[in-house]
């Protein structure tokens, strides 16, 4: 069964760069055909796609937060990652890995980080 | 940008209540979307793909319809464990895709 897990820091200073691994098990991340995916949801708010890679490494982009999101991938770890600089504290959310496709069906159980000095 | 609205933003119904959430899209995405339940806590979960498929695990009183602008996600028998809130989500551009900013259930 694919399982996902976030990791990171849970405190993040304004002005600095969030950064987050999420972890895959029981699976290949070189998986073809399968996008690697962040989502976000800000504490009582709705859900904001971060942005995707593909196993070949190929990103994809909310065009709201292009400008500050790296998403990369380290297939010998069976990992991907997430950095978003420059961070506020409208940046403070629960942060969730997916597998996606059209559809996102496997996700990680979320991780919160806040932003706060 | 594709945008997407659901209504009602919130609703109470009570158990063995038909529930309908609606989501509008800004403009045509065919059949792609799908339907999402978040529970507190909790990573939201597929319920509804390609407007209309039931996911595999699914209750069956859960129905999707629609293409175009227009979806709904139908709750024939509202049952104890569906009081959540649902999302709808469009992937008409994916690999870029929206959610649509949630619909809560919850006990009348």
């Amino acid at each position: 069964q694919l399982q996902l897990q976030e990791s990171g820091p849970g405190l993040v200073k304004p002005s600095e760069t969030l950064s987050l691994t999420c972890t895959v098990s029981g699976g290949s991340i070189s998986s073809s055909s399968y996008y690697w995916g962040w989502i976000r949801q800000p504490p009582g708010k709705g859900l904001e796609w971060i942005g995707s890679i593909y196993y070949s490494g190929s990103t994809y982009y909310n065009p709201s937060l292009k400008s500050r999101v790296t998403i990369s991938v380290d297939t010998s770890k069976n990992q991907f990652s997430l950095k978003l600089s420059s961070v506020t504290a409208a940046d403070t959310a629960v942060y969730y890995c997916a597998r996606h496709q059209q559809w996102l069906v496997r996700w990680g159980q979320g991780t919160l980080v806040t932003v706060s000095s | 940008a594709i945008q997407l609205t659901q209504s009602p933003s919130s609703l109470s119904a009570s158990v063995g209540d038909r529930v309908t959430i609606t989501c509008r899209a800004s403009q045509g995405i065919s059949s792609a979307l799908a339907w999402y339940q978040q529970k507190p806590g909790k990573a939201p979960k597929l319920l509804i793909y390609d407007a209309s498929s039931l996911e595999s695990g699914v209750p069956s009183r859960f129905s999707g319809s629609g293409s175009g602008t227009d979806f709904t996600l139908t709750i024939s028998s509202l049952q104890p464990e569906d009081f959540a809130t649902y999302y709808c989500q469009q992937f008409n551009s994916y690999p870029l895709f929206t959610f649509g900013p949630g619909t809560k259930v919850d006990i009348k």
